[in-house]
C-alpha cells in the first residue's frame, strides 16, 4: 500500500524558515517524479514544485522560486520541501504527490504550516 | 501562471448528471493531454479520478468522465449519488518543462 507521510509544519514567524518532509513507502520511490501541493483551507491547490526521480532536477512555481528547495533521498525514500524567508500568504496545508505520467495518483493527508507573529 | 477556471458551484439531484468546466488556454489544457479531476472529500487529501483527458483510474467509478473540446476541459458525473458530494478540481500541465503544472480553482458540487 503506498502511504506518503508529512511531517514538520507548524507555526513560524514571517521571515522565518521551515523544512518540511515527507516519508514515502509502499512502492519504489526512487524510480518517480515528487511533487508539493498546497491548499488554504476552503480554497483550491496550488502547485509548487517538482523533482525528478534521480534528484538531478527541480522546477518550481513562480510563487516559491527562489525561497523554496525541494530534495530527496532515494536511500531513506524521504522528500523534503526547504522553505525560508515565509510570508504570511504560505500559510496553507502542504501536500506532497507522487506522480504517474503527468498525473498525482497518491496524496499525502498534508501538514499544516502556519505564518504569523 | 493563472489558475484554471472553475465555475464555483455545481448541484442536481440523486440519478441526474452534472458537468464541470474547466478552461485554460492553448498552452495548457488545450495543448496537451495532460489533463487530470481530483475529488476532494471535506478534510481528505483529493484522490484522482479522472487522468490524461479521459481515462479513468482502477476503481473510480465509471459514472465519472473526461472530455475536452478545445480549450476547455468537461468533468461529467452521471447517475449523480449522495456520496460524489465533494469538491473537484482539474489540473493540467502548463505546457513547459519548467513550468510546472496548473490547478483550476475547484468546484463544489452539491446533491440535493
Amino acid at each position: 500500500e503506498v502511504q506518503l507521510v508529512e511531517s514538520g509544519g507548524g507555526l513560524v514567524q514571517p521571515g522565518g524558515s521551515l523544512r518540511l518532509s515527507c516519508a514515502a513507502s509502499g512502492f519504489t520511490f526512487r524510480n518517480y517524479w515528487m511533487h508539493w501541493v498546497r491548499q488554504v483551507p476552503g480554497k483550491g491547490l496550488v502547485w509548487l514544485s517538482g523533482i525528478k526521480s534521480d534528484g538531478s532536477d527541480t522546477i518550481y512555481a513562480d510563487s516559491v522560486k527562489g525561497r523554496f528547495t525541494m530534495s530527496r533521498d532515494n536511500t531513506g525514500n524521504t522528500l523534503y520541501l526547504q522553505m525560508d524567508n515565509l510570508r504570511a500568504d504560505d500559510s496553507a496545508l502542504y501536500y506532497c504527490i507522487k506522480e504517474l505520467s503527468q498525473d498525482f495518483d497518491y496524496w499525502g493527508q498534508g501538514t499544516l504550516v502556519t505564518v504569523s507573529s | 501562471q493563472s489558475a484554471l477556471t472553475q465555475p464555483r458551484s455545481v448541484s442536481g439531484s440523486p440519478g441526474q448528471s452534472v458537468t464541470i468546466s474547466c478552461t485554460g488556454t492553448s498552452s495548457d489544457v488545450g495543448g496537451r493531454n495532460f489533463v487530470s479531476w481530483y475529488q476532494q472529500h471535506p478534510g481528505e487529501a483529493p484522490k484522482l479520478i479522472i487522468c490524461d483527458v479521459t481515462e479513468r483510474p482502477s476503481g473510480v467509478p465509471d459514472r465519472f468522465s473526461g472530455s475536452r473540446s478545445g480549450n476547455t476541459a468537461f468533468l461529467t458525473i452521471s447517475g449523480l449519488q449522495p456520496e460524489d458530494e465533494a469538491d473537484y478540481h482539474c489540473c493540467s500541465h502548463a505546457g513547459t518543462y519548467t513550468s510546472g503544472y496548473v490547478f483550476g480553482s475547484g468546484t463544489t458540487v452539491t446533491v440535493l
